[in-house]
């Protein structure tokens, strides 16, 4: 079955800190990867996004994702996070023929000023 | 660009009334649309997906005679939870997207509160 699963429920950093949150994904062919942020009374927006090519993708605000294909992993990575940053993160995955995309379970950060 | 426009953002509604909630894509043309709930401190649990001019996808679970989808145009899906009870109050999120290889677009939710 396809799933997207995140390890970390809730992450606290102090600014400054470097940022790594886990994100893997079971589909049976080809995956687009996305990571979503939904910072307090939001919407979900786009961080990143993953469709082929170069697996090291970066997107706004400083994040980037590496997709690691041997993995299953698409982590997302900032190396130095701002108390701005302090929002619920969502990874997100739909298989290349269509489909409806799946969301992990979403890590909250909180970075402490 | 790609916005998504969800309204109203939030209802307060006695029990058994039905509620209508509009998601409109603003400045590009949606040939999708999909509707979310999201509950406290929980993931987006997809309820359905829908097409213009067709019916929509319901995901296993969701009853589609009590949450009615409607994608009459290319920018325009509704959803309308019907005699609604206390536990259908909760957060509810449509997006949309141009096409299948495109990143979904999210409105701003919309916050339904049965009494």
């Amino acid at each position: 079955a396809q799933s997207v699963s995140q390890h970390n429920h809730h992450v606290i950093l102090s600014e400054a800190a470097s940022l790594e949150l886990g994100c893997n994904y079971s589909y049976g062919g080809t995956v687009n990867l996305f990571w979503y942020v939904q910072y307090p009374g939001q919407h979900l927006q786009l961080l990143l996004k993953y469709f082929s090519g170069d697996p090291l993708v970066k997107g706004i605000k400083g994040f980037e994702a590496e997709f690691i294909k041997s993995k299953f992993s698409f982590n997302l990575r900032k190396p130095s996070v701002q108390w701005s940053d302090t929002a619920e993160y969502f990874c997100a995955g739909v298989g290349n023929q269509g489909g409806k995309l799946i969301f992990g379970q979403g890590t909250e950060l909180s970075v402490k000023p | 660009g790609a916005v998504v426009s969800q309204h109203p953002s939030r209802v307060i509604c006695k029990s058994g009334t039905s509620v209508k909630i509009e998601c409109r894509s603003l400045d590009f043309q949606a040939t999708t649309m999909f509707w979310y709930r999201q509950f406290p401190k929980k993931s987006l649990m997809l309820m359905a997906t829908s097409n213009e001019g067709s019916k929509a996808t319901y995901e296993q679970g969701v009853e589609k005679d009590k949450f009615l989808i409607n994608h009459a145009s290319l920018t325009l899906s509704t959803l309308t939870v019907t005699s609604a009870h206390p536990e259908d109050s909760s957060f509810y999120i449509c997006s949309a997207r141009t096409g299948m290889d495109q990143p979904q677009h999210f409105g701003d939710g919309t916050r339904l509160s049965i009494l």
